[in-house]
């Protein structure tokens, strides 16, 4: 099945260092979602982006819907060592009578204290 | 509000054999996904209900899955006969419109 790519694949970063990663698909999506999943868990909804161009933010988490609606990108500024989990974007794509959501490969965050 | 609701959280079966998960959404979410973690792999979506109506099993391997939604509330996903390469975790999700909730994952482990 289709998956969109998501880069880096991991990061290690130490504390207070600000975080950036991206999505890139080669289908037009007309819904972003960004979600972070910690171990034995399922994943969690960080912000949905519903507009090309739009910017949100939430906390100290922004993401942006690309342009051409076929990229996202994700900040985190200050990281936190609770920042640590795999980010995953999501494009939710309409087809026939269905809305599929399709996963990113997932980006591994670790924070040092 | 109430999450979405999977178990068991960890399963290990031998090869060949058959095994169950169960999902309870959120109450009045009508659309109810099933999707496939590998590990180090994204979520892939395995089935999709709207209501007890299947809209989308397209990348379900109907060989040895199956999935039904009684009533358009719980649902149950089978495997049988499970093959090694059914390791992962099977999570379910629920949503409304847009905003999908995920429970926490049955791990299956196919020895």
């Amino acid at each position: 099945g289709q998956q969109l790519n998501q880069s880096p694949q991991s990061m290690f970063i130490q504390e207070g260092e600000d975080v950036s990663m991206n999505c890139t698909s080669s289908s037009i999506f007309n819904t972003w979602l960004w979600y972070k999943q910690e171990p034995g868990e399922g994943p969690v909804l960080l912000i949905a982006l519903y507009k090309a161009g739009e910017l949100t933010s939430n906390g100290r988490l922004t993401a942006q819907f690309g342009i051409t609606r076929k990229d996202s990108f994700l900040n985190i500024s200050a990281s936190i060592p609770s920042d640590v989990g795999i980010y995953f974007c999501a494009g939710l794509g309409y087809g026939g009578a269905t809305n599929k959501l399709i996963f990113g490969t997932g980006t591994l965050l670790a924070v040092q204290p | 509000e109430a999450g979405v609701a999977q178990s068991p959280r960890y399963k290990i079966i031998e090869k060949r054999q058959s095994v169950a998960f169960w999902c309870n959404p959120i109450s009045g979410h009508a659309t109810l996904y099933w999707y496939q973690q590998i590990l180090g792999q994204g979520p892939k979506l395995l089935i999709q209900f709207q209501n007890n109506g299947v809209v989308d099993d397209s990348q379900l391997p109907k060989d040895r899955f199956s999935a039904e939604r009684l009533k358009g509330v719980d649902s149950t996903l089978k495997i049988q006969p499970a093959k090694l390469e059914d390791s992962a975790v099977y999570l379910c999700a629920s949503s409304l419109t847009y905003g999908y909730t995920f429970g926490s994952g049955t791990r299956l482990t196919v020895v």
